[in-house]
């Protein structure tokens, strides 16, 4: 079975403190992709990997980097962690198939609060 | 942008009832997927179908695609209590790059 882990289920980080969230996937994936879930918005891509050190922007990357270093290994920064960012963030990876064989794994969710 | 819109938003039916929920999108697709998340928890993959394909079965759900119409539904028959879910649309555009929509909140009641 696929497994797709997030370091943290719930965290609590200080505004402008930087914030490190891991998620590490055991499938030799090629794509990982980092999202946010907010109330009636529903998943919204903030960055997306396919491949070692390649990314590329989602939908709302202000206020975020990411680093993949590892394929196995993809990280989301916030770099002055800001109370507009206290959301569910959840990482997801897939095989990228030239047949269109791409389901998603999701973690689990990391719900991160900003005081 | 998002580019999957659900509709409806929130679902409730009574178990053994059918469920249908609707996906509209904007762009063209290699493939729509449609997931499952329990209350606060990952989402699980359902079913995927390919922009080819019109209509694809499994287990007690069924998925149909029109892609003149952009858009897409799911039926879940005979629903449990344990179908109470939130349920989401992806479409992949290109190279497994999902865009999701907002989902529909199904609850069945016993």
């Amino acid at each position: 079975d696929v497994k797709v882990t997030q370091s943290s289920r719930y965290l609590v980080k200080r505004t402008g403190e930087k914030v490190f969230l891991e998620c590490v996937q055991d499938m030799d994936h090629e794509n990982m992709f980092w999202y946010r879930q907010d109330p009636g918005l529903g998943l919204r891509l903030i960055y997306f990997s396919y491949d070692v050190k390649m990314k590329e922007k989602g939908d709302i990357p202000e206020g975020y980097s990411v680093s993949r270093e590892k394929k196995e290994r993809f990280s989301l920064i916030l770099e002055s962690a800001s109370t507009n960012q206290t959301s569910m963030y959840l990482c997801a990876s897939s095989l990228w198939d030239s047949l269109a064989n791409t389901e998603a794994f999701f973690g689990q969710g990391t719900r991160l609060t900003v005081v | 942008s998002q580019q999957g819109e659900e509709d409806p938003q929130a679902l409730s039916i009574q178990e053994g009832e059918n469920a249908t929920m609707n996906c509209s999108y904007k762009t063209s697709i290699n493939n729509l997927q449609w997931y499952r998340q329990n209350s606060g928890r990952g989402l699980v993959h359902l079913i995927l179908i390919r922009s080819n394909e019109r209509e694809k079965h499994s287990g007690r759900l069924r998925v149909t695609l029109d892609t003149s119409k952009k858009s897409s539904s799911l039926l879940i028959t005979a629903s449990r209590a344990a179908d109470t879910a939130s349920y989401f649309c992806a479409t992949d555009a290109y190279g497994g790059k999902l865009t999701f929509g907002t989902g529909t909140q199904l609850k069945v009641e016993l």
